[in-house]
């Protein structure tokens, strides 16, 4: 009866690699997240789905794709990894996008070596 | 452009006594949310209070206040009878009513607790 889940939870990869991270919830909700946590702990906004349909799009490169194939799942693909994408990923879903409290997942850890 | 800071990056509370972690903002909109999230060694993010800035009531969760004030753009929370399993990095956030959709988060304050 997990609200927002991620998978995996731990990635561990080489440079240059593609890599997905899956985002499921079962909240019912309208709208989606993806963040990035740096290893100073900052979060940091990086997509946002509402009823499929992407509502932000902050400034990050372009290996970073966001797909929502519906409304309950978010994920993300990164093409050619590089070191500074080590982070952690954290999913996160609303019931609408303005107003609602975040629900997050349990993070991904993104090791690239 | 909307900024969120807190200034403490570490705090300790003895067991069973009170703690206050700070955190102002600055917006530009007339409407927003507040939020203080708790982030254990878990990783996982977990809501522990909701303020709209709209009502000039403190919310209040349990152990958890705030104290709330909108001219100043402060927006500190108190943890009372403070228990182990409060040890955590805790976020501030700002989320508007209308418009970004999105949290603005402070860089978080680490919090001790000491048996």
């Amino acid at each position: 009866d997990t609200a927002v889940s991620q998978t995996p939870k731990y990635l561990v990869t080489q440079m240059g690699n593609d890599k997905s991270i899956k985002c499921e919830q079962n909240l019912g909700h309208d709208t989606m997240y993806w963040y990035k946590q740096d290893s100073k702990k900052f979060l940091k906004i990086m997509f946002s789905y509402n009823n499929k349909e992407l509502i932000i799009n902050e400034t990050v490169p372009n290996r970073f794709s966001p797909k929502s194939p519906d409304k309950a799942h978010l994920n993300l693909h990164i093409n050619s990894l590089e070191l500074g994408d080590s982070a952690v990923y954290f999913c996160a879903s609303s019931h609408r996008a303005a107003k609602e409290t975040q629900y997050f997942g349990p993070g991904t850890r993104l090791l690239v070596l | 452009a909307q900024t969120v800071t807190q200034s403490q990056p570490e705090m300790s509370v003895q067991e069973a006594e009170t703690v206050t972690l700070s955190c102002t903002y600055d917006t530009s909109e007339s409407d927003y949310y507040l939020f203080w999230y708790k982030q254990p060694p878990s990783r996982q993010m977990i809501l522990v209070i909701r303020q709209e800035a709209y009502k000039q009531q403190n919310a209040t969760e349990n152990r958890f206040s705030v104290n709330f004030q909108k001219a100043a753009k402060s927006f500190s929370l108190k943890i009372s009878d403070s228990q182990l399993g409060d040890a955590a990095m805790y976020f501030c956030a700002t989320f508007p009513a209308s418009g970004t959709y999105k949290y603005i988060f402070g860089t978080g304050t680490r919090l001790k607790v000491l048996a």
